[in-house]
């Protein structure tokens, strides 16, 4: 089956670390480019970060650069988000999402950071 | 704020037509590709319309997509009271290398 699977996600203190994970099935993981994006709570959809298929490019959206890093293992078949200085308002639901040229085509179900005391 | 504005709601009743706008800049919608996707918060977001106005497979042919210069526009007809979703166009940034959302867009079947 064709999957995106995320994990990862939970309650960490304001200033910690968290490292996200998407496990791919069902295609060929390294032809395609992969995303990470979220929904904060009462929020819309926030593109966070971009990795080609080979690894060699990334793009970031400025509120998380310096901050998270993006990156994946292609003999595993997955995807990473290495999230530092973790903030309250970095509460949300991440997805990590396939990219076919332009577009979207394949989500998974989301995975849930809530950053507290 | 997000770049792609769109308005945060809509409604019309059953078996009728929407429309759901999606305004950018040259930068973003002007000179790329808009796809747009349907989320209900808490699940998967589904892609409805790729590249302007293409439908994934099995996307029926109620929902069409268009796009003139910076704004594109999302159009579903014989509205279904299972439509009810939050509605999201996307496009990429050649000049800032982002990708960006609109602010979704509620749609209500009354």
């Amino acid at each position: 089956e064709v999957q995106l699977v995320e994990s990862g996600g939970g309650l960490v203190q304001p200033g910690g670390s968290l490292r996200l994970s998407c496990a791919a099935s069902g295609f060929t993981f390294s032809n395609y480019w992969l995303s990470w994006v979220r929904q904060a709570p009462g929020k819309g959809l926030e593109w966070l970060a971009n990795i080609k298929g080979d690894g060699s490019t990334k793009y970031y959206v400025d509120s998380v650069k310096g901050r998270f890093t993006i990156s994946r293992d292609n003999a595993e078949n997955s995807l990473y988000l290495q999230m530092n200085s973790l903030r309250a308002e970095d509460t949300a639901l991440y997805y990590c999402a396939r990219a076919t040229y332009w577009f979207f085509d394949l989500w998974g179900r989301g995975t849930l950071v809530t950053v507290s005391s | 704020q997000s770049v792609l504005t769109q308005p945060p709601s809509v409604s019309a009743a059953p078996g009728q037509k929407v429309t759901i706008s999606c305004s950018g800049s040259s930068s973003n919608i002007a000179n790329n590709y808009v796809s747009w996707y349907r989320h209900l918060p808490g699940t998967a977001p589904k892609l409805l319309i790729y590249d302007n106005n293409k439908r994934p497979s099995g996307i029926p042919d109620r929902f069409s997509g268009s796009k003139s210069g910076a704004s594109a526009t999302l159009g579903i007809t014989g509205l279904q009271t299972g439509d009810e979703a939050d509605y999201y166009c996307g496009a990429w940034d050649s000049s800032l290398s982002v990708w960006f959302f609109g602010g979704g867009t509620k749609l209500t079947v009354l």
